[in-house]
């Protein structure tokens, strides 16, 4: 079955970089149509996207984090990951991984994990 | 970018009542669209794809109906494990989530 798995450091500095690792399995990012989207929210907020990659590594981001926001994956190693630099406290949230099927959305999502950006 | 805009905000409703809550997009979005429940403390699930299509083991009283603009989420026989917050999501440019319904019993 499919899951999907996030990983980050919990706590941050502002300014720092913020990395995080989806780990998923039962499904290939070689597979034609196959992708692996993040997505965030705030406590209490509602979901924003931030990033998708595909199969054939083409990537696409949300235009108002753009310059900020890196995603890259491993396929070998089924993880997907996303780079957000020069953080601050609005970047504060939890962040999913989610699978998507070309032109069918998210469809698997991961648990989540929480970062809290403090000083 | 595309829009969404959910309604009502939060609603009360009781068990057995036909529920409906709706998503509107600012431009065409054809039927690239999808409903997700939340639960308080999980990740969203999805209930709906292209609009109107159950996901696997999704109970039949959950229907999603709509294409172009407007979308329709309707819960024909709201049973006490409904209560959630539901997100409609377009994927058919980059891709946008509504603000979500907040559906409680009373």
């Amino acid at each position: 079955q499919v899951t999907l798995k996030e990983s980050g450091p919990g706590i941050l500095q502002p300014s720092q970089t913020l990395s995080l690792t989806c780990t998923f399995s039962g499904f290939s990012l070689s597979t034609y149509g196959m992708g692996v989207g993040w997505i965030r929210q705030p406590s209490g907020k509602g979901l924003e996207w931030l990033a998708n990659i595909w199969w054939d590594d083409d990537k696409y981001y949300n235009p108002s984090l753009k310059n900020r926001l890196t995603i890259s994956k491993d396929t070998s190693n089924n993880q997907a990951f996303l780079k957000i630099t020069n953080v601050d406290t609005a970047d504060t949230a939890t962040y999913y991984c989610a699978r998507i099927l070309i032109w069918e959305g998210f469809d698997y999502w991961g648990q989540g994990v929480m970062v809290t950006v403090s000083s | 970018n595309t829009v969404m805009t959910q309604s009502p905000t939060s609603m009360f409703t009781s068990v057995g009542d036909r529920v409906t809550m709706s998503c509107k997009a600012s431009q065409n979005v054809g039927i690239n669209v999808g409903w997700y429940q939340q639960k308080t403390g999980q990740s969203p699930k999805r209930l709906i794809y292209w609009a109107s299509n159950r996901d696997t083991g999704v109970p039949d009283r959950f229907t999603g109906s709509g294409s172009g603009t407007d979308f329709t989420l309707t819960i024909s026989n709201m049973q006490a494990e409904d209560p959630a917050i539901y997100y409609c999501l377009q994927h058919n440019s980059y891709p946008t989530f509504g603000a979500g319904t907040k559906l409680e019993l009373k």
